[in-house]
């Protein structure tokens, strides 16, 4: 069994729509990251979150440390939302656990 | 604040030899961790130094080996490359070693292995 689990693997969305990416880990941690990694390999981190929920812009990250659970979601996605976004989760030995990543295409 | 900067970006070696990828982190920032990407296995840590010390290493064959120097850059070498050594390399920091600051990702160097 995956330390992180993430799903769904992929996902394909109309322009405006809401999006929501599941993330669940097994592993005891001081904060979750979402990772948004384009095409050509650069990541980039969106979110650091320990707890409650944190907003940038479109996007929303959400944790629930008790039942070890995280989500994403993009309101109103656009096209440049496309890209693959990865949950990581450091456990307290500083190793990062990565979920399998969710590649999402928001058609325009 | 100029950004994680990995080298080469792009390089190509033949089986059985060795390659040295090169780190350099955001000024001040003394923990680098360095990541392997693949299709097959998506991405995995590889290690972790902090102020010239590896604090934590993944479960990776002794080939892979790495070193942090006093200025924060870090290298990482792979010796008597394989085929399935081919992949991304990234590697990230932050400002000091606790998993609860933000992590700022390099480019990666792509290795293909032939």
């Amino acid at each position: 069994k995956n330390e992180v689990e993430q799903s769904p693997q992929n996902l394909t969305a109309q322009e405006g729509e809401f999006i929501t990416i599941n993330c669940s880990y097994s592993v005891g941690i001081s904060a979750l990251h979402w990772l948004q990694q384009h095409p050509g390999g650069g990541i980039v981190s969106l979110f650091m979150l320990s707890s409650g929920k944190k907003k940038h812009g479109r996007l929303i990250a959400t944790i629930n440390i008790q039942e070890k659970h995280s989500s994403l979601h993009i309101t109103a996605s656009h096209p440049r939302d496309s890209a693959v976004y990865i949950c990581a989760a450091p456990n307290t030995g500083n190793q990062f656990y990565f979920g399998t990543g969710t590649s999402l295409t928001v058609i325009p | 604040k100029a950004g994680v900067t990995q080298t080469p970006r792009y390089l190509i070696k033949t089986r059985g030899q060795q390659v040295t990828l090169s780190c350099s982190p955001i000024s001040g920032h003394r923990s680098v961790s360095w990541y392997q990407q693949t299709p097959g296995q998506g991405l995995q840590f590889l290690f972790e130094y902090f102020s010239e010390t590896q604090r934590n290493k993944g479960n990776f064959p002794g080939r892979f080996s790495g070193r942090q120097f006093s200025n924060s850059r870090s290298e990482m070498n792979v010796s008597t490359l394989e085929l399935g050594d081919s992949a991304l390399y990234l590697c990230a920091s932050r400002s000091a070693g606790f998993s609860g600051n933000t992590i700022y990702f390099g480019e990666g160097s792509w290795l293909t292995v032939v």
